[in-house]
């Protein structure tokens, strides 16, 4: 089945600052990448998604690039806030979908 | 975010219990999916449903049972819960297997 690794497990950025979180996964057959934001506590949220026939995507400060070749996905916050703070998934599906263990982000005002 | 519920929301049960975890969801999504979070791990698949009556084995789907007899509704029963089954449970919804997947508030569930 599907296995996805994601990188780093913790990350701390100043705010303003940029972040990358980066994921791989195995099965060259997975379509769809989406990526969650569960802030403590709470429930994972559906933050941007891309599908495999698209390279890019961007929403705001919030973008996703996806590299089929490589079968690695990342995502990039730019001009960060002290509330993009949380813990990051991402995930891939083919017809089930498997999440990576999580990026726990932490901006610095 | 109200569309799916979950009940109930903390649980603290002793091993060999059976014990149920409820979820609820108002848009009509035809898929629901039970996920347990746990650290170091993510998010694993217990069991999802692609209709009423229709349900299907994840990635952890041992010590587990669902059934969804209608379309809002799709409870988890522990049979005979276990330590290793403490964890933070997910119930999720979509229109789709894959895409757009929706998750409720979360059940904390500690087995002693």
């Amino acid at each position: 089945g599907e296995n996805v690794e994601q990188h780093p497990s913790t990350l701390s950025v100043q705010e303003g600052d940029s972040a990358v979180i980066k994921c791989t996964y195995s099965d060259s057959a997975s379509n769809y990448f989406p990526w969650y934001k569960q802030e403590l506590g709470k429930r994972p949220q559906l933050i941007i998604d891309i599908r495999s026939n698209v390279g890019e995507k961007k929403d705001q400060r919030i973008a996703v690039t996806l590299n089929k070749t490589a079968k690695h996905f990342s995502l990039h916050i730019t001009e960060t806030q002290p509330e993009d703070s949380a813990v990051y998934f991402c995930a891939a599906s083919t017809q089930d979908m498997r999440f990576g263990a999580g990026t726990r982000l932490t901006v610095k005002p | 975010d109200a569309g799916i519920t979950q009940s109930p929301r903390y649980k603290i049960t002793e091993t060999g219990r059976q014990v149920t975890l409820m979820c609820h969801q108002t848009w009509s999504h035809s898929y629901m999916f039970w996920y347990r979070q746990d650290l170091g791990h993510g998010l694993r698949l217990i069991y999802y449903s692609a209709a009423a009556d229709i349900t299907d084995k994840g990635e952890v789907p041992d010590g587990y049972v669902v059934s969804r007899s209608k379309t809002e509704n799709f409870p988890l029963t522990l049979e005979s819960a276990t330590r290793s089954q403490t964890s933070v449970y997910f119930c999720a919804s979509s229109h789709d297997r894959i895409y757009g997947q929706y998750f409720g508030p979360g059940t904390r569930l500690t087995v002693t």
